[in-house]
């Protein structure tokens, strides 16, 4: 099993772009979230999903869109990045909701807007 | 609202203990610990739940006050490994979202 996996590692946008974080995890995992930590503030909760075609927003969403085609991507989307939009950006999957489950974090992307 | 954390940073020898404590404002329905070292990704430790479940590693020990809405987190006979930063994650029973809310995290440095 590869885990969680997320791609690209690095990433450097000027300020307007948009671009697409991809997330995917082969465990079979229903619930997936993204986490962005800026230094002193912890993770912070953008999005989550409880399962295919179900997604919901979390503690920061502006500025990210995400979607849940299958059970095992789910990428976020950067629509008009800023320059506070830098960050390093975490995907998480587990089996079920986090209350009693686990969460496998997968490498990061550090995200740098100019 | 996240989770407050203290203490912030701590240094200590191999072989000496520690305890990371995590409170919050609001009714906890559970508190997950998870450590990161630098450059990596959280790693699971332990999930305590209200009424008294628990579950994470064999070594790690932790304790969930539901009343006072803290939890801590025991570190005994420390080892170089254990050196990174501690977060701990919080669930409210108020509903909202469907996800933990993270402290801002205890920087533990292990000297040998």
């Amino acid at each position: 099993n590869a885990g969680v996996t997320q791609t690209p590692k690095f990433q450097v946008l000027k300020t307007g772009q948009s671009m697409t974080l991809q997330c995917a995890q082969d465990m079979n995992h229903e619930y997936m979230s993204w986490y962005r930590q800026d230094p002193g503030m912890g993770l912070r909760l953008i999005h989550y999903s409880v399962g295919a075609g179900i997604t919901d927003q979390g503690e920061v969403p502006n500025g990210y869109n995400v979607s849940r085609s299958t059970t095992e991507d789910f990428p976020l989307r950067l629509l008009s990045a800023a320059p506070s939009q830098t960050s390093v950006y975490f995907c998480a999957s587990s089996l079920g909701r986090p209350s009693y489950n686990e969460q496998f974090f997968g490498p990061g992307t550090r995200l740098t807007v100019l | 609202q996240q989770p407050v954390q203290s203490p912030q940073a701590v240094i200590l020898r191999e072989g000496e203990d520690a305890v990371i404590n995590c409170s919050s404002s609001k009714a906890l329905y559970s508190v997950h610990w998870y450590r990161q070292k630098h450059g990596e990704a959280p790693v699971f430790l332990m999930i305590l739940l209200k009424g008294g479940e628990q579950k994470g590693h064999d070594k790690i020990s932790a304790s969930f006050n539901e009343k006072k809405q803290q939890s801590s987190l025991y570190l005994t006979a420390s080892q170089l490994s254990y050196s990174g930063t501690y977060f701990c994650g919080t669930e409210d029973s108020g509903g909202g979202a469907d996800g933990l809310t993270f402290g801002k995290g205890t920087h533990l440095i292990i000297q040998p």
